[in-house]
């Protein structure tokens, strides 16, 4: 079945800027999406097709996709940003849905 | 405002089933794809299943395929989720989500989750 592939965990000290990656085949055919969630609570979407923000995200949150990989950056990262956050794609025929095993931000 | 609300979720032992339903309000749900997603404690988020607006395309995870059905009433704006043969690994929180799918692109079809539910509790245990 089809993976995708996150580290898992990434730290930074406020201020500075995180990028969490995540790798597949079939990323090349495929728009990736980015999840944060929060202890708790359900996630929330903050990327999709693979670079553009929802209203209401915060614009140090972007997307960048080169080959079989995708990149979420956050500029500046503030204490509220620690969090789990997943990547999502689809396999090459875009019919099954698949996340990456999430990755741990902590801000230091 | 989008809501979408689950329920049913419980203790229920091997082999056992249950159902789930999501409540769905401030949207047309009967133009947009549905979805479950469930999180086991301490893991990753895992996609079970997807429903067309219609009903007409039905997938289902390899994980649970044969086991869960999926199902949807668009007159009482409602989704469900029969799980039977339950496992002790099928213990998670499950999430109701809508699906947005955008229109294609040489053949790439965007498709995301755009809302979700709080969650439901689903433990398989003896």
């Amino acid at each position: 079945s089809y993976e995708l592939t996150q580290p898992p965990s990434v730290s930074v000290s406020p201020g500075q800027t995180a990028r969490i990656t995540c790798s597949g085949d079939a990323l090349p055919k495929q728009y990736a999406y980015w999840y944060q969630q929060k202890p708790g609570q359900a996630p929330v979407l903050v990327i999709y097709k693979d670079s553009e923000r929802p209203s209401g995200i915060p614009e140090r949150f972007s997307g960048s996709s080169s080959g079989t990989t995708v990149t979420l950056t956050i500029s500046g990262v503030q204490a509220e940003d620690e969090a789990d956050y997943y990547c999502q794609s689809a396999d090459s025929s875009g019919t099954y849905k698949v996340f990456g095993g999430g990755t741990k931000l902590t801000v230091l | 405002e989008v809501q979408l609300v689950e329920s049913g979720g419980g203790l229920v032992k091997p082999g056992g089933s249950l159902r789930l339903s999501c409540a769905a309000s401030g949207f047309t749900f009967s133009s947009y794809s549905m979805n479950w997603v469930r999180q086991a404690p301490g893991k990753g988020l895992e996609w079970v299943s997807s429903i067309s607006s219609s009903s007409s395309y039905i997938y289902y995870a390899d994980s649970v395929k044969g086991r869960f059905t999926i199902s949807r009433d668009n007159a009482k704006n409602s989704l469900y989720l029969q799980m039977n043969s339950l496992r002790a690994e099928d213990t998670a929180v499950y999430y109701c989500a809508r699906g947005y799918e955008g229109y294609c692109t040489n053949g790439v079809c965007p498709y995301y989750f755009d809302y979700w539910g709080q969650g439901t509790l689903v433990t398989v245990s003896s």
